[in-house]
């Protein structure tokens, strides 16, 4: 079992709202990602970062925002949810020699 | 244009019988060729990691295998079982930046029926 925690696992809300998806990782990992995921298609890279202070803008355009303040802990930030927003948020961390992903289980937004 | 094609797209199997999967990946440089599981509402788990100079990888019941020649990749799954039911995506890595870009396929759901 990999150690890496998101929460919430399911967040239903209405437009306009801001959200914080949180993700924690207890191995260490430098690297972390957020990836967003609908259904029957690629995950897509939307943040990632090499360590504290560090974070960058992945392959997919984003209106969310990330911080890295300890190495641990990789929260996203909505400011203002809209329905285009609903999706699977998946965070992930990365070890440094084998460059193995492990996942989070996931944090499903739907926005009303 | 980098890409990762994975087929069949589903899959559906009884309990007991053996299936391969495939992946294509047009991805260079290459660096490795990851598969993982991803079960309905998880995140996805990792199954296989190969290399430029591994063409067989098992895991249990789960065997990879890689042919960077031709930039083909399959899964087998032997003797399957419900518990198998999931996604499987074929992940294939580059060395193109310190980061190793990941490319997803986008995945093939299997289902086993018992």
């Amino acid at each position: 079992e990999a150690d890496i925690y998101q929460t919430p696992r399911y967040l239903v809300i209405g437009t306009g709202k801001k959200i914080t998806l949180e993700c924690s990782q207890t191995m260490g990992h430098d690297k972390m990602y957020w990836y967003q995921q609908d259904p029957g298609m690629e995950l897509h890279l939307i943040h990632y970062s090499y360590g504290v202070n560090s974070t960058e803008k992945g392959d997919l355009s984003s209106e969310s925002t990330v911080s890295r303040i300890r190495t641990e802990h990789f929260p996203l930030t909505l400011e203002s949810a809209r329905p285009s927003h609903t999706s699977q948020y998946l965070c992930a961390s990365s070890e440094a020699g084998t460059g193995e992903l492990f996942f989070g289980e996931g944090s499903r937004l739907t926005v009303l | 244009k980098n890409q990762v094609e994975q087929s069949p797209q589903s899959l559906i199997i009884l309990e007991g019988k053996n299936c391969t999967l495939q992946c294509n990946y047009t991805v260079s440089p290459f660096s490795n060729l990851r598969w993982y599981k991803q079960d309905t509402g998880r995140g996805p788990v990792s199954l296989t990691i190969m290399t430029f100079s591994e063409n067989t990888k098992s895991n249990g019941r789960y065997t990879a295998t890689l042919d960077a020649d031709t930039k083909q990749s399959s899964l087998h799954i032997t003797a399957s079982q419900l518990s198998d039911s999931a996604s499987y995506i074929c992940v294939v890595s580059d060395r193109g930046s310190t980061l190793g870009r990941l490319y997803f396929g986008r995945g093939t759901q299997l289902t086993v029926w018992p």
